[in-house]
């Protein structure tokens, strides 16, 4: 089955500072990655759709400036939180689909990033 | 505008008893609708999408345009359903939007 990685699983950084979070797949070509936030006991919210090679179109009330992303080949997209505040603390999630890869649309899920502020 | 609602935050059935968790959308197109699931420690994962009417760990879900609800059932519950339940709508640019999420507890 197709498989989703993130890195790292969990990070603590201090407030002020840049924070980067990979999102691979691992046996698949994923022409489309996603980026979600969940808040404890509260649904995704979806950040960001990034495309390989071009820009990511991020969703309304979301700071591209803040949240970048970069979707640079098949397998890979980074999020990168700049100076990252405890407001910022969440559970971020990547997402992977690819028009060959399973169903038609069908998203595969990374296994999530905690971030953690102080 | 919150496109999909899953009113109950938290359900509890017990073992045996049939389930329903319960989902309605707002899209004006025509919606292509997913269940996903995620057990507790474990990734969010595919349950089931209406398009393929099928039938996953014995749960189905029925989309109702007049409704605009995709409700999840199951006639029996087991004790392994228990998890955190979404309900999702598919936009154009395979983009999805989520409900806030069921939290099923099945009872011994």
């Amino acid at each position: 089955g197709a498989v989703v990685s993130q890195h790292p699983s969990w990070v603590i950084c201090k407030s002020g500072t840049s924070v980067k979070i990979e999102c691979r797949s691992l046996d698949f070509q994923a022409t489309t990655m996603f980026w979600y936030r969940q808040f404890p006991k509260q649904s995704l919210m979806l950040m960001a759709t990034s495309n390989e090679g071009s820009k990511a179109t991020y969703e309304q009330g979301v700071e591209k400036d803040k949240f970048l992303i970069n979707h640079a080949s098949l397998t890979l997209s980074t999020l990168t939180v700049t100076s990252a505040h405890p407001e910022d603390s969440s559970f971020y999630i990547c997402s992977a689909s690819s028009a060959g890869q399973g169903a038609r649309y069908e998203q595969y899920f990374g296994p999530g990033t905690r971030l953690t502020v102080t | 505008a919150q496109r999909v609602t899953q009113p109950e935050k938290l359900l509890s059935v017990f073992k045996g008893a049939p389930v329903e968790l319960k989902c309605n959308y707002s899209y004006s197109g025509s919606p292509e609708l997913f269940w996903y699931v995620q057990y507790s420690r474990q990734r969010l994962q595919l349950l089931l999408r209406h398009i393929s009417r099928e039938s996953i760990k014995g749960f189905t879900a029925d989309l109702n345009k007049g409704e605009t609800s995709f409700h999840l059932k199951k006639p029996f519950a087991q004790e392994e359903d228990s998890a955190m339940y979404y309900c999702a709508l598919l936009l154009v640019g395979n983009q999805f939007y989520f409900g806030t999420g069921t939290s099923l507890t099945v009872i011994p």
